[in-house]
């Protein structure tokens, strides 16, 4: 039973138009949302992250979303560059533990 | 740099042997956390420390496996009896959290590649 879905395998975007990338959950409890951008061989690397108390956060091109009622978050990436090629998770954590995450989204971004 | 460092990053061996993995975390960070990604899979929760204490364990971390963080610095994950099944990318985290406040966010390693053959 995945409580963190990510139903988009793949995202193709051309250069400089927005990448959305979505998510949704299943568990109520969980109280915090983060971004994870990952290469092949490395470790996942922080992007963003929201808590559930607010409905969006920006840092840079990047932009979370969050629509409690329906349990859906999505990740804007505004203009989105070759470099953002990459896979991206999302993940929800209920007090700081355990990180649960999705099956992630490979976003190949063409210049 | 005074990121999560993990060794080895790469380690083959055979079906029925020991393996263990090292990760030093961010080092203000209290929490540490283990995780396996296997391919197309998102990571999967093994374990968390805060400080030298164990708090959570999944059910995925069978008796074969145990992790330790004797001091609350660096941990250890060891695989015994390793089967096939457990090749995968093995990952560490940390984070700071006092359980009252702090971040959420964890902060990853590059991984242990295990491959059992």
């Amino acid at each position: 039973d995945q409580q963190v879905k990510q139903n988009s395998p793949s995202l193709s975007v051309q250069e400089g138009r927005i990448s959305i990338l979505n998510c949704d959950y299943t568990n109520s409890m969980f109280d915090y949302f983060l971004w994870y951008k990952k290469y092949p061989a490395e470790g996942p690397t922080f992007l963003i992250s929201i808590s559930s108390i607010k409905d969006k956060n920006e840092d840079g091109r990047f932009t979370v979303f969050l629509n409690k009622s329906a349990k859906h978050l999505s990740l804007h990436i505004v203009p989105s560059q070759p470099g953002d090629s990459a896979v991206y998770f999302c993940a929800a954590s209920e007090l700081g533990t355990a990180l649960i995450f999705g099956k992630g989204t490979t976003l190949s971004v063409s210049s | 740099d005074t990121g999560v460092s993990q060794n080895p990053r790469h380690k083959i061996t055979k079906r029925g042997q020991n393996v263990t993995f090292r990760c030093d975390p961010i080092s203000e960070h209290n929490r540490l956390y283990w995780y396996r990604q296997t391919l197309g899979q998102g990571p999967e929760f093994l374990t968390y420390f805060q400080n030298e204490a164990q708090l959570e364990k999944s059910r995925l971390l069978s008796d074969r496996f145990s992790a330790e963080r004797p001091k609350g610095s660096f941990s250890t994950l060891e695989i015994q009896r390793t089967e096939q099944g457990d090749s995968a990318m093995y990952l560490c985290a940390s984070s700071f959290f006092t359980g009252t406040s702090g971040n959420y966010e964890q902060y990853f390693g590059p991984g242990t590649r295990l491959t059992v053959t």
